[in-house]
């Protein structure tokens, strides 16, 4: 009964390809987040909806779009991949209603060969 | 600008010791303060949050943390560190509103030595 699932947790491909992460919450969240973590473990914010809503879109190159197809799900994909692309990018989900923490997923872990 | 400060990089504590994980944060209005923890591989778990009230909050797996305004800290601790609390300790702070993202440190390494 996973709360925030993302798939896959590996994804190992080469420079130039388009891959994309998917990302499902049974929580009943209204709102969902991708955040990148570099090498050196620091988190930051990519971006988040709101209700199927973009809400915040980070400096990020043009080449990461995200989608959200229904309030449960945000997909984000990849085009012509690069080398620094290569991080963990986590999944997360928060309830809009009242003060409640965000739940995250455990991460996808993407190496760019 | 908002930011969220962990001083220490690593930190290794004995097994049965006590622990003290610093963080300092600046934001213009009220904070919400959280710790995460991260085990290797893993993604991250919520251990304690910070809204209003009592500043001192109670977490899980014996965690405590305290809210100081009057130093912009938000200091977690432990009364004594089992082996299985090592792990990556990010303290963050974020609005209440719906979509607004966290602004996490950048995280102290725990290791716990026997």
């Amino acid at each position: 009964d996973t709360a925030v699932s993302q798939t896959p947790k590996y994804l190992v491909t080469q420079m130039g390809n388009d891959k994309s992460i998917k990302c499902e919450q049974n929580l009943g969240h209204d709102t969902m987040y991708w955040y990148k973590q570099d090498s050196k473990k620091f988190l930051k914010i990519m971006f988040s909806y709101n209700n199927k809503e973009l809400i915040i879109n980070e400096t990020v190159p043009n080449r990461f779009s995200p989608k959200s197809p229904d309030k449960a799900h945000l997909n984000l994909h990849i085009n012509s991949l690069e080398l620094g692309d290569s991080a963990v990018y986590f999944c997360a989900s928060r309830s809009g209603v009242g003060n409640q923490p965000q739940h995250f997923g455990d991460g996808t872990r993407l190496s760019i060969l | 600008a908002q930011s969220v400060t962990q001083p220490d990089i690593h930190i290794t504590v004995s097994e049965g010791a006590s622990l003290e994980l610093r963080c300092n944060y600046s934001y213009g209005a009220t904070p919400y303060l959280f710790w995460y923890v991260q085990s290797p591989g893993q993604g991250l778990q919520l251990l304690l949050k910070y809204f209003s009230g009592d500043t001192l909050v109670q977490g899980i797996k014996g965690f405590e943390a305290e809210f100081k305004r009057s130093q912009s800290s938000f200091n977690l601790r432990k009364p004594s560190v089992h082996w299985s609390d090592a792990a990556e300790y990010f303290c963050a702070v974020g609005a209440g509103q719906a979509g607004t993202a966290l602004i996490f440190g950048k995280g102290t390494t725990l290791s716990v030595s026997s």
